[in-house]
């Protein structure tokens, strides 16, 4: 079992443009969340996805979008980036409620 | 708002000392409580979590956590540091049915020889 896999590991982007990172899930896993830790700080929550539905939301900005695939994985967007975007991106998979959250190593955004 | 605290922004022991880290979390309903642990340029993993029941709960690596309500607390507790347990260690809360964790800003253990 692989576990939580994240692509890409490392992005470099400039002001304005937009990225689109991906999380593959723990296999048997139905349900993917999204977190942002910026530098020094704990993951914040962004979005879940379960059976390809936004299922919750963290308080971020419309410029952060997602989507679930039949497969259960996942994509993030994020549209217009600033610099306060640069920060790790998490990914977490999981089956049912408040289950064990499996983490995958992240995507490092840096944003110029 | 729910959040969870965790006053100490960085800890260093000796060797083969024993360790506590300190995490307190909002009041809320039925908080069910998790301890991570992030090694430089890594993903989170899980230490160990409480759901219900005995209110000592042992995890991964000779942790143990004790949750106190009376205190809001759940502790996380080693009785003899290794210098592989150099790490960020993270307490997180999930509250009633949201699913959604929240994360503590972190602890950072430095471990001496």
């Amino acid at each position: 079992d692989a576990g939580v896999t994240q692509s890409p590991t490392h992005l470099i982007k400039t002001r304005g443009q937009q990225v689109t990172l991906r999380c593959s899930p723990k296999s048997g896993h139905d349900t993917v969340s999204w977190y942002q830790q910026a530098l020094g700080q704990g993951p914040q929550f962004i979005f879940q996805y379960y059976e390809e539905e936004e299922r919750q939301r963290g308080n971020f900005p419309d410029r952060f979008s997602g989507h679930q695939f039949p497969n259960y994985s996942s994509e993030l967007n994020v549209n217009a980036l600033l610099l306060g975007d640069s920060a790790l991106y998490l990914c977490a998979s999981s089956t049912g409620h408040a289950n064990e959250q499996f983490f995958g190593p992240g995507t490092r955004l840096t944003v110029l | 708002a729910q959040s969870v605290t965790q006053p100490d922004i960085h800890i260093t022991v000796s060797e083969g000392a024993s360790l506590e880290l300190r995490c307190n979390y909002s009041y809320g309903a039925t908080p069910y409580l998790f301890w991570y642990v992030q090694s430089p340029g890594q993903g989170l993993q899980l230490l160990l979590k409480y759901f219900s029941g005995d209110t000592l709960v042992q995890g991964i690596k000779g942790f143990e956590a004790e949750f106190k309500r009376s205190q809001s607390s759940f502790n996380l507790r080693k009785p003899s540091v290794h210098w592989s347990d150099a790490a960020e260690y993270f307490c997180a809360v999930v509250y009633g049915a949201t699913n959604k964790l929240i994360f503590g800003t972190g602890t950072l253990l430095a471990v001496q020889p």
